[in-house]
């Protein structure tokens, strides 16, 4: 079966600007995950969607936010943009409830100038 | 606060010796421990996890991992490393502690492993 699919691969944005990152999940997983990479903060978790609510939060300023749409894809933005934002942005989608495993995305590459 | 530590940033082998990396957690609760890899320029793949059970899991490729609980351990093993296995390893754990869900990964900073022919 597919895997998680993260559109765009790369993105370039200006300081300032604003971003949407897309997240397709498994077939059949209704959770979705999100997840910043950096070199020097590792990963990071972002919020969780599950059923197109918000169950949980990373510590991430409001500049950042999700939804989840009823076919259980999730977007992910990110209002004016910094520097500090450039980074690997992960989705991983799993299944709901206790013995889960996620699965990740390949990425969306985010590069602030 | 909950948090997971790896215990090295970058271990290098030569192939054929044994692997050891060593993870450690904090967090109250049942947790869900698990070991990903990422390989240059690809997404992050599990290697293997532990819901409960027998503490020693095996995963992917020859690795294992042992569930310590006294210690809040979960290190990986490997007896026998090979080229192919040079990545970045990551520690993970997810709990229902404080409220969180099971969706929340905590990982720890990463280990990379150099392979050497």
């Amino acid at each position: 079966k597919a895997g998680v699919t993260q559109t765009p691969r790369y993105l370039i944005k200006t300081r300032g600007q604003q971003v949407t990152l897309s997240c397709s999940p498994i077939s059949g997983h209704r959770s979705v995950s999100w997840y910043q990479q950096t070199p020097g903060q590792g990963l990071q978790f972002l919020f969780e969607y599950f059923s197109e609510t918000q169950r949980n939060k990373g510590n991430f300023p409001g500049r950042f936010s999700g939804r989840q749409f009823s076919n259980s894809r999730s977007e992910m933005n990110v209002s004016t943009l910094e520097l500090g934002d450039s980074a690997l942005y992960l989705c991983a989608s799993s299944s709901w409830g206790e013995n889960t495993e996620a699965f990740f995305g390949q990425g969306t590459r985010l590069t602030v100038v | 606060a909950q948090s997971v530590s790896q215990h090295n940033h970058h271990v290098i082998l030569s192939e054929a010796a044994s692997l050891e990396l060593g993870c450690n957690y904090s967090y109250g609760g049942t947790v869900n421990l698990f070991w990903y890899v990422q390989y240059p320029g690809q997404h992050l793949q599990l290697l293997l996890k532990y819901f409960s059970g027998d503490p020693l899991v095996k995963g992917i490729k020859g690795f294992e991992a042992e569930f310590i609980k006294s210690k809040f351990s979960f290190n990986l093993r490997k007896p026998s490393v090979q080229w192919s296995d040079t990545a970045e390893y990551f520690c993970a754990v997810t709990s229902n502690a404080g409220g969180t869900s099971y969706g929340k990964l905590t990982f720890g900073q990463g280990t990379i492993l150099t392979v050497h022919p």
